[in-house]
């Protein structure tokens, strides 16, 4: 079975600062990993999604996120955080057929201005 | 356009009430899903419809009933529910299920508290 940790409940970061939220997983097989945002009282955005090649993906929003097959890791990072990036972020998993999508139990980031 | 609508926004029902929460997506997508979310955890699934069939159901009391008209359209049938039933119900679609590198989008919910 997939399984997807985001091992802190709550990032706090200066508005300019890079920003990382952190995500391991653990699935058999080659994994689909998805990052997506929610703000309050909304449904979830997707941010972006590593399938296969470049380890670095880019995503909307100025976010990237870097697999790391040894660690079995896909960090979310932006280098300059602003205010409004100030939302639940959740880190997803989706092994290659299955299509259950497994949910980390998501990192609240907070932006202090 | 990535969009997917649901209506109502918010419902309030009674234990005995029969409502109806519906979602829409024009995106050619053939797989439609229902997640039910508790308030700063993560999206649980409930069920999958691929090509208008359901394909998953993730064990939900029989309260909740799915149904897929076409392949714009999902709802979620509800009957008798539990005041533990009150959450975010979101709808989402992808463009197929079984292509595990698709991304899900969301739609932005329907608030529902069962008294």
């Amino acid at each position: 079975a997939q399984s997807v940790a985001q091992p802190e409940d709550q990032v706090n970061v200066a508005e300019g600062n890079p920003l990382t939220v952190k995500c391991t997983y653990s699935v058999s097989g080659n994994p689909y990993l998805f990052w997506y945002v929610q703000y309050p009282n909304r449904g979830l955005q997707f941010l972006l999604k590593y399938i296969t090649g470049d380890n670095l993906v880019k995503g909307s929003y100025g976010f990237e996120a870097e697999f790391n097959k040894s660690q079995t890791s896909f960090h979310l990072k932006k280098p300059s955080a602003l205010v409004s990036d100030s939302a639940l972020y959740f880190c997803a998993v989706r092994p290659y057929g299955n299509n259950r999508l497994a949910f980390g139990k998501g990192n609240q980031v907070v932006v202090i201005p | 356009d990535t969009e997917v609508t649901q209506t109502p926004k918010h419902l309030v029902m009674g234990m005995t009430n029969k409502k109806s929460l519906k979602c829409e997506q024009h995106m050619g997508h053939r797989a439609m899903y229902w997640y039910k979310q508790k308030a700063k955890k993560p999206p649980e699934l409930m069920f999958v419809y691929s090509y208008e069939k359901l394909s998953i159901n993730e064990s939900v009391p029989s309260r909740f009933s799915p149904e897929c008209p076409n392949s714009s359209l999902l709802n979620l049938h509800l009957h008798a529910l539990q005041p533990e039933d009150s959450a975010l119900y979101l709808c989402a679609s992808s463009q197929e299920s079984l292509a595990d590198s698709y991304e899900q989008y969301f739609g932005p919910g329907t608030r529902l508290t069962v008294t």
